[in-house]
């Protein structure tokens, strides 16, 4: 159980476009679902916190209208790279909320997504 | 602020040798959850354990073992009979008792290589 999946698991695009990553949860239902930032031989970077049915909660120094989020169901979250540039070549993770008994969530990741963007 | 420190860069250790992975964090929170990940060269991060800030007990699991020591601000992950299918990264990650946002605050990851 608590399997998370990403899709697509890479991407390269031309500078200037969109892409869109999706994270799904195949066996739980997650009202909360999170997107980080890893680069090379680093930590990840916690980007975003995507609730069901809600606005997506940004970082500091993450941009809104680049990192576009939608949480459209208990299953799917998305995040768009918009007008994508190369320094947005990443790898990017998605995570789901397990719920456990008062607070005791663990996450779970999806697999990565590589974008490299020419 | 909260803050998880894995002083260890890299190891290598030769197949069979036990290595411990340091993990040290800093939180101001009486409720709080610590876990540890394994990212293995595939780049999926996987669960390992999830540690309440009330549960001091230490945990073996098969080959791997946990000791939580509170006074210390630590939480050590044991490998016994270290394989060469444990190579990884591996994170250390603290979070607010909170089931509101469960944010995860990672260090900045171990880099193990087992070899044969």
């Amino acid at each position: 159980g608590a399997v998370v999946s990403q899709h697509p698991s890479w991407v390269i695009c031309k500078s200037g476009t969109s892409v869109k990553i999706e994270c799904r949860s195949l066996d739980f239902q997650a009202t909360t679902m999170f997107w980080y930032r890893q680069f090379p031989k680093q930590s990840l970077m916690l980007m975003a916190t995507s609730n069901e049915g809600s606005k997506a909660t940004y970082e500091q120094g993450v941009e809104k209208d680049k990192f576009l989020i939608n949480h459209a169901s208990l299953t799917l979250s998305t995040l768009t790279v918009t007008s994508a540039h190369p320094e947005d070549s990443s790898f990017y993770i998605c995570s789901a909320s397990l719920p456990g008994l008062a607070g005791q969530d663990t996450q779970y990741f999806g697999p990565g997504t590589r974008l490299t963007v020419l | 602020a909260q803050k998880v420190t894995q002083a260890q860069t890299e190891i290598s250790v030769v197949e069979k040798e036990d290595v411990t992975l340091d993990c040290v964090y800093e939180t101001r929170d009486t409720t709080y959850y610590l876990f540890w990940y394994k990212q293995p060269p595939s780049g999926e991060l996987v669960f390992l354990i999830r540690r309440n800030s009330f549960d001091e007990q230490n945990e073996i699991s098969g080959r791997y073992s946990w000791n939580f020591q509170k006074s210390t601000s630590s939480f050590n992950f044991t490998i016994t009979a270290s394989q060469v299918v444990d190579s990884a990264v591996y994170f250390c990650a603290l979070s607010k008792g909170s089931s509101n946002t469960g944010k995860l605050i990672f260090g900045q990851g171990t880099t193990l290589q087992v070899k044969p």
